[in-house]
């Protein structure tokens, strides 16, 4: 089946700087890629979503300053989190769906678990 | 976005059959009903989906009521594995199609 990866895996950083997340569709080309984030024993949440060659859409109460959303192929977007602070660590999770198959399933990457301290 | 509702938790024994409720009265003609799976520390991991008609695949099967306002995925053997937070959704026609999840089912299963 199709893969999503996601690197880091985790990451530790100090408050005030940014990290960023990449998320790359292994075998399939991705027009669209969703991120989330996750906070201990909640649900996901969605973010943005990342649409190739143009800018993301983000959802309401989520900053576009703060978590900075780059989709500049069709295997790669990247998450960068911009001047973390400790209320930012969680779980950032992205998704994809294969080109062209409309409503079809989607899928998730490992997860990056960022810690700022 | 139209949303489902499911119980918060569900318990089953090892290799008995699991029925999930979701309920989702709101559904729109075009949202396509979407089941994922998580396990602790890692990304979701797709399950199935259909439309109108039943569906069956590998994982699980997928009962549609006619209505469509609601779905029940069969596990049809429990397994240790199939241990994991359960989630219904509603995914929009479309490449674009967004998931929103709700809070799912947490499904324990017992030796």
């Amino acid at each position: 089946g199709a893969v999503v990866s996601q690197h880091p895996s985790w990451v530790i950083c100090k408050s005030g700087t940014s990290v960023k997340i990449e998320c790359r569709s292994l075998d399939f080309q991705a027009t669209t890629m969703f991120w989330y984030r996750q906070f201990p024993k909640q649900s996901l949440m969605l973010m943005a979503t990342s649409n190739e060659g143009s800018k993301a859409t983000y959802e309401q109460g989520v900053e576009k300053d703060k978590f900075l959303i780059n989709h500049a192929s069709l295997t790669l977007s990247t998450l960068t989190v911009t001047s973390a602070h400790p209320e930012d660590s969680s779980f950032y999770i992205c998704s994809a769906s294969i080109a062209g198959v409309r409503a079809g399933e989607l899928f998730f990457g490992e997860g990056s678990r960022l810690t700022v301290l | 976005d139209a949303k489902t509702t499911q119980p918060n938790s569900m318990e089953s024994n090892e290799e008995e059959p699991v029925h999930l409720p979701c309920n989702h009265s709101t559904i729109s003609g075009t949202d396509y009903i979407h089941w994922y799976r998580q396990l602790p520390s890692q990304g979701p991991e797709y399950v199935i989906h259909g439309l109108t008609s039943n569906v069956n695949n590998r994982m699980a099967s997928l009962a549609i009521a006619e209505d469509r306002k609601s779905s029940t995925l069969i596990l049809h053997r429990a397994t240790l594995r199939d241990a994991a937070v359960y989630y219904c959704i509603l995914r929009e026609s479309g490449n674009t199609g967004k998931l929103i999840f709700g809070q799912g089912t947490t499904l324990q299963v017992k030796p």
